[in-house]
């Protein structure tokens, strides 16, 4: 079964810091990637997602991931944090069972931005 | 285009009573699936439907079941709530449900069970 382990439960950094949120998978096939995003009391919202093709990753808000597959990673980060990007992130790997597809999420990952 | 629909938002209900969720899914898309979420848990899969078939499920009990309708509008139920089961319920649409296009997901509906 594929699995995703989000290292470090909670993040903090300075605004206008780099913001480096840390996700490793396991899949023994190509897999799908996945960074989400949520705010209290909201559903997740997409950052980005890696399929196929180019393994530097653009998304919403600034955001960027590398498909790393010879380290099994996929860390997320962002050139300068701003206030707004306080949330819970969340790396998901969409995996295929033999009875069909489901995404496997990490624990999350907490990111607190300071002034 | 309008996003993923979950309703109700919030949700209160006594323990041994049943509840219903319900999710209407981007237009065009066919896949449906649902994720409960707790502090203790996280995000855990609990079923997707696509074209109006089960095509996986999670590792919950059977009191937890659903179904989805030619228009693609699925519907969770819960039996026999238990205390246990309070959470957040997230519904996420896809076109195919593989990921290659994403999923897209709803606001949630609270569930409390008191």
């Amino acid at each position: 079964a594929q699995s995703v382990t989000q290292l470090g439960s909670h993040v903090s950094v300075s605004e206008g810091a780099l913001v480096l949120l840390r996700c490793n998978y396991s899949s023994s096939v190509p897999p799908y990637l996945f960074w989400y995003v949520q705010y209290p009391n909201q559903g997740l919202q997409l950052l980005l997602k890696y399929t196929t093709g180019a393994t530097l990753v653009k998304g919403i808000n600034g955001f960027e991931a590398e498909f790393k597959k010879s380290e099994t990673s996929f860390h997320l980060t962002k050139p300068s944090a701003h206030m707004s990007d306080a949330a819970e992130y969340f790396c998901a790997v969409s995996s295929n069972s033999n009875s069909g597809y489901a995404l496997n999420f990490g624990k999350g990952t907490s990111l607190l931005v300071t002034p | 285009k309008a996003g993923v629909t979950q309703t109700p938002r919030y949700l209160i209900k006594t323990r041994g009573q049943q509840v219903t969720l319900s999710c209407s899914p981007i237009s065009g898309h066919r896949s449906v699936s649902w994720y409960q979420q707790t502090p203790g848990q996280g995000l855990q899969f609990l079923f997707e439907y696509f074209s109006e078939t089960q095509r996986n499920k999670g590792n919950f009990p059977g009191r937890f079941s659903g179904r989805q309708f030619s228009n693609s509008r699925s519907e969770m139920n819960v039996s026999t709530l238990e205390l246990g089961d309070s959470a957040l319920y997230l519904c996420a649409s896809s076109l195919d449900g593989q990921g290659r296009y994403g999923y897209t997901f709803g606001s949630g509906t609270r569930l409390t069970v008191v």
